[in-house]
């Protein structure tokens, strides 16, 4: 069975600083699919960032960026110049490339943003 | 973007009644929808996998006659909560793919906070 493994459970970062967030996964899967979620007191989740396990380069999305390290089941999150906005929980998923197509969520990392 | 809906956002009841958890893709057809329950602080837990025209997939441990999911059409999947503990009161949480077979994210619905007196 996959499973996500997020070992920050709080993390804090200074406003406009750049902080990193862990997560690693277990597979047997060599396609399958790596997204970030935020979900802000509102409780809505919203897609932060995603990869395809097949694609080398790292996902970017603006202040957001990845570090996929396929080999080391290593899928960490990137933020720069933190804003207030981007305080959440923030959580790791995992999709299998098979007809299941199921998420498999970490257990998240909370964020506090330092003004 | 896709957009779902979820509703209730909130709903108390009391112990022994049912509640309905409707979770509609308002903007694209989804032929399968998933239901995840959140503790608080805690990571969100599939509980199953509903399928349009099929019965659904539940994951170990998910009691599926006491979690009835219909996914009668294209745009609609419900959650019945039977016979409602306090130990069922949680935040549920339902989502949908706007593609199969792709890398297409899931989309979710604001959660329902379910709360059984």
């Amino acid at each position: 069975a996959q499973t996500v493994t997020q070992s920050q459970p709080e993390m804090s970062v200074q406003e406009a600083e750049t902080v990193t967030l862990s997560c690693t996964y277990d597979t047997s899967e060599s396609d399958y699919y790596l997204f970030w979620y935020k979900q802000p007191p509102s409780r809505q989740m919203i897609l932060v960032i995603r990869q395809e396990a097949y694609k080398q380069q790292n996902a970017t999305e603006n202040r957001f960026s990845v570090n996929f390290q396929k080999a080391a089941k290593s899928f960490s999150l990137k933020i720069s110049d933190s804003q207030l906005g981007d305080a959440a929980m923030y959580f790791c998923a995992y999709r299998t490339s098979n007809t299941g197509n199921q998420f498999y969520f970490g257990t998240g990392t909370s964020l506090t943003v330092i003004p | 973007g896709a957009v779902v809906s979820q509703h209730p956002s909130r709903v108390i009841c009391k112990s022994g009644t049912s509640v309905k958890i409707e979770c509609r893709s308002l903007d694209f057809q989804a032929t399968t929808m998933f239901w995840y329950r959140q503790f608080p602080k805690k990571s969100l837990m599939l509980m199953a996998t509903s399928n349009e025209g099929s019965k659904a997939t539940y994951e170990q441990g998910v009691e599926k006659d006491k979690f009835l999911i219909n996914h009668a059409s294209l745009t609609l999947s419900t959650l019945t909560v039977t016979s409602a503990h306090p130990e069922d009161s949680s935040f549920y949480i339902c989502s949908a793919r706007l593609i199969q077979g792709s890398n297409s994210p899931l989309h979710f619905g604001n959660g329902t906070r379910l709360t059984v007196t």
